[in-house]
């Protein structure tokens, strides 16, 4: 069983809906993230929160908003999303980084999006 | 531009058979390196981290780090049909500026 749990597994939301992608880790991990992963293709990163504040945001569209309310939780608000933003969304998680090293990511199971 | 490179196979191998997955990153300054297995459709799974040269092993798993030749292998003996997946090497620097940097993956295939 993974310790990042994401909900929902699925979700089919149209261009004019609002919906959020929540996670949350028991693993005590300061660290979390936020990555979209197309068909064959690796994951690509879209905001890092490091102890709750937003530390990358790597030049994510504005529809896409995300929300730290604690050290456990991260939500992803969705708003407007066009049908190329149709992916898999990954939660992870860790350990801090340190100065000279990265931990390594604990994923979540993933949301399936599709944008009608 | 940080790379991850890998061939992106698809890699055939025996069942039983020693499985060879390469990866080379340009990052000079990379020190942590680590291995996903991913399923169709599922979410990437780590199977070994490795921070300093040489090998280091896990059950059916051995990843090496030749940070002079910049790569990474990760040699998975006995394959197993449930092998069958797609490998993401991952390289990252650390510090602010260090995010892991995905390679795009070798999808390996073990044939009964």
């Amino acid at each position: 069983d993974t310790e990042v749990t994401q909900t929902p597994k699925h979700l089919v939301m149209g261009m004019t809906n609002k919906k959020s992608l929540k996670c949350e880790q028991h693993m005590g991990h300061r660290a979390m993230y936020w990555y979209k992963q197309k068909a064959k293709k690796p994951p690509e990163l879209m905001f890092v929160y490091s102890y709750e504040k937003l530390s990358i945001n790597e030049s994510v569209p504005s529809r896409f908003s995300p929300e730290c309310p604690n050290s456990s939780l991260l939500n992803l608000h969705l708003h407007a999303l066009q049908p190329e933003d149709s992916a898999l969304y990954l939660c992870a998680s860790s350990q801090v980084r340190g100065l000279n090293y990265n931990s390594p990511l604990h994923f979540g199971n993933g949301t399936r999006l599709t944008v009608t | 531009q940080k790379e991850v490179e890998q061939n992106s196979g698809p890699l055939s191998v025996p069942e039983g058979a020693i499985a060879s997955l390469n990866c080379t990153y340009s990052d000079r300054g990379s020190q942590s390196f680590f291995w996903y297995r991913q399923y169709s459709g599922k979410s990437p799974e780590l199977i070994m981290s490795i921070y300093s040269n040489g090998d280091k092993e896990d059950g059916r798993f051995t990843a090496q780090l030749n940070k002079a030749s910049q790569y990474v292998s990760l040699l998975i003996r006995d394959s197993q049909p449930s092998d069958s997946a797609t490998y993401l090497c991952a390289a990252g620097g650390g510090g602010s500026q260090g995010n892991l940097i995905f390679g795009k993956g070798t999808k390996l295939s073990v044939k009964p």
